[in-house]
């Protein structure tokens, strides 16, 4: 089992609609949880980061963890072509500063 | 511009060079790391420095040094590469204190490297 799992996509919603990307983990000791929006040829720049169970909004985003369920979530509202990327889910490993990252879903917003 | 500058941008280097990557970060931050990204893999942690101490060395190869002489900078020497070692190489750095979640990585552009 990888440790941190995500659908390699493509995932394609229309423009305006909620886009939903998934990702599971395995180390149940893991605190910390962050999405990264990476596009094409550049650096992962940080979307969202969670801690806690629930739910947490910031803007379009909304990241969703259950850590009893080992997953966590993260919708955008209102999708728009510029949200077209790569997006990577990271968890810290172990309770440090170490994250372990997956592999990423391809997020395409279509016109 | 997120606090965190890499070069070169991009290299291009034969097998029996030795070259060096650089980072910089302006953002008062104490943990500095390196990742290699390769096509369809997720990024690979290298390196973890805390407080300029290496914490982490994640089975890397000795043709890949780290070198860490303040909280501020971090290099990355590479010597003797092999070809399948061309990738995206990243930069990162976050701010940790004990007792506190875990801080936010900001990353570098990252340095380009091809390896013939």
């Amino acid at each position: 089992q990888k440790e941190v799992e995500q659908n390699s996509g493509p995932l394609s919603v229309p423009e305006g609609a909620i886009a939903s990307l998934n990702c599971t983990y395995s180390d149940r000791g893991s605190q910390s949880f962050f999405w990264y929006r990476q596009y094409s040829g550049k650096s992962p720049e940080l979307i969202m980061s969670i801690y806690s169970n629930g739910d947490k909004e910031d803007g379009r985003f909304t990241a969703q963890l259950n850590k009893a369920s080992q997953y966590v979530s993260l919708l955008i509202r209102d999708s728009q072509p510029s949200d077209s990327a790569t997006y990577l889910c990271a968890v810290n490993r172990g309770g440090g500063n170490k994250l372990t990252f997956g592999t990423g879903t391809q997020l395409k917003v279509e016109l | 511009e997120t606090g965190v500058t890499q070069t070169p941008r991009h290299l291009v280097m034969g097998m029996t060079n030795k070259k060096s990557l650089k980072c910089e970060q302006h953002l008062g931050h104490n943990a500095m790391y390196w990742y290699k990204q390769s096509a369809k893999k997720p990024l690979e942690l290298m390196f973890v420095y805390n407080f300029k101490e290496q914490t982490e060395n994640n089975s890397v190869p000795s043709r890949f040094s780290p070198e860490c002489p303040n909280s501020s900078h971090l290099f990355l020497h590479l010597h003797t590469l092999q070809p399948e070692d061309s990738a995206l190489y990243l930069c990162a750095s976050s701010l940790e204190a004990s007792g506190r979640a875990v801080g936010i990585q900001y990353f570098g552009a990252g340095t380009r490297l091809s390896v013939l």
